[in-house]
């Protein structure tokens, strides 16, 4: 079974450019969360996806955006890049049916650099 | 909100030592917990998770962590020590069943000693 595959793995973007990262999730998983990780915040939840809607958001300002497919692939954006945007971007898969309890198969994650 | 605490974001051990790795939870709901590692330029990978199936969770590659409801604990541990364990090691939490959204813990940076 295929793991959860991210692209790019690694990318340079100019400060107010923007930016779109993929995600393709495991096969029959309908539910993809994205995390920001860095040295200083650690791991933080973006927002999650499911169905093509998004069902859970976190602390992050309107310039992360997100969707998702009807094949469950999600992609997301941010747009005006700061300095600070720069982070390793994790995407999560999970199953949502019964006997699953949140846990998340995580790609190798993009390495978003901004300079 | 759920949240996971990790105390001493480095630790060192020597090869062939114990393990141990502290987490605790804030939860006002049952919790499920996880253990997750990752190694350099890599995701994170799932080590066990806790469930309220069994208080003592085995998991892969030796780990094994038990869940206290009473100290709110769920700390994870290796009897022996091996120099492939060194990674980061983060605990994680989940506050209902259903909900994706994970809160993690600090993260343990793990260097094992030859």
């Amino acid at each position: 079974k295929a793991g959860v595959t991210q692209t790019p793995r690694y990318l340079i973007k100019t400060r107010g450019q923007q930016v779109t990262l993929s995600c393709s999730p495991i096969s029959g998983h309908r539910s993809v969360s994205w995390y920001q990780q860095t040295p200083g915040q650690g791991l933080q939840f973006l927002f999650e996806y499911f169905s093509e809607t998004q069902r859970n958001k976190g602390n992050f300002p309107g310039r992360f955006s997100g969707r998702q497919f009807s094949n469950s692939r999600s992609e997301m954006n941010v747009s005006t890049l700061e300095l600070g945007d720069s982070a390793l971007y994790l995407c999560a898969s999970s199953s949502t049916g019964q006997g699953t309890y949140g846990e998340a198969f995580f790609g190798q994650g993009t390495r978003l650099t901004v300079v | 909100a759920q949240s996971v605490t990790q105390l001493g974001s480095h630790v060192s051990v020597s090869e062939g030592a114990l393990v141990l790795l502290r987490c605790n939870y804030s939860s006002s709901v049952p919790p499920y917990l996880f253990w997750y590692v990752q190694y350099p330029n890599q995701g994170l990978q799932l080590l066990l998770k806790y469930t309220s199936a069994a208080t003592l969770v085995k998991g892969i590659n030796g780990f094994e962590a038990e869940f206290k409801k009473s100290e709110t604990s769920f700390h994870l541990t290796k009897p022996s020590a091996h120099m492939s364990d060194a990674a980061e090691y983060f605990c994680a939490v989940s506050p209902a069943y259903g909900n994706n959204r994970l809160a993690f813990g600090k993260g343990n940076q793990v260097v094992v000693i030859p």
